[in-house]
């Protein structure tokens, strides 16, 4: 069966610090990856995602990069924290190509900027 | 272009009674649609899934839920609440004929289930 780890589970970080978050997924290839951004406990916001290896979509302008070094890895990273990066950020996976194929979330890494 | 509204942002209901979590669409086509539950803390789980067929969806923990075409709506229900199920449950949308196959998620709501 397909799994998705994400560590940390959480992290405390000061204000221009770099980060580095790991998404794997076990049991499947080629799955395309996504990274979201949950704030205030509500609201997904798309921050990228994956279709293969070093093809990587931004959603939105930010103070964030992804990278995708290995089929089944993906990593979200930054150059240095602004407060605003503080969140709940979530990594999942899908079936290529998509269609009726649900996204599977990891269980997140709770980001606090200091 | 597509969207999900959920237009409550809490419910709250009685354990052992029914429970309905309403979510509409809109897409320029036919959907497929998609309902998570997240706990506290924790990542979004693949409750069920609509794509053709019979209208009522079964899925995970005796939930169900009720495409309505002409109303746009893919309401989440289930026969007997429990307590357990107090948690924040999301409706997703992916248009299957759009120019974009992106999940498109609502702004979840918080179902709270009193003892």
């Amino acid at each position: 069966s397909q799994t998705i780890h994400q560590w940390p589970a959480t992290l405390v970080q000061p204000v221009g610090s770099p980060l580095s978050l790991e998404c794997t997924v076990e049991g499947t290839s080629n799955p395309n990856l996504y990274w979201y951004r949950q704030a205030a406990g509500r609201g997904l916001q798309l921050l990228f995602y994956s279709v293969g290896i070093g093809q990587i979509s931004s959603e939105v302008p930010q103070n964030l990069s992804a990278s995708r070094p290995q089929d089944r890895q993906f990593i979200l990273s930054s150059k240095k924290l602004l407060l605003s990066d503080s969140g709940f950020y979530l990594c999942a996976w899908s079936v290529s190509p998509e269609n009726s194929s649900p996204l599977h979330f990891g269980n997140g890494t709770r980001l606090t900027v200091t | 272009a597509q969207s999900v509204a959920q237009p409550e942002d809490q419910v709250n209901v009685a354990e052992g009674n029914p429970l309905t979590v309403k979510c509409t669409y809109s897409v320029s086509g036919n959907p497929y649609l998609f309902w998570y539950v997240q706990y506290p803390n924790r990542g979004l789980q693949f409750l069920l899934k609509y794509i053709t067929g019979d209208n009522l969806v079964k899925g995970s923990y005796g939930f169900e839920a009720e495409f309505n075409k002409s109303q746009t709506s893919f309401h989440l229900k289930k026969p007997s609440a429990l307590v357990s199920d107090s948690a924040l449950y999301f409706c997703a949308v992916r248009d299957r004929g759009g120019a974009t196959n992106k999940l498109i998620f609502g702004t979840g709501t918080l179902l709270a289930v009193q003892p």
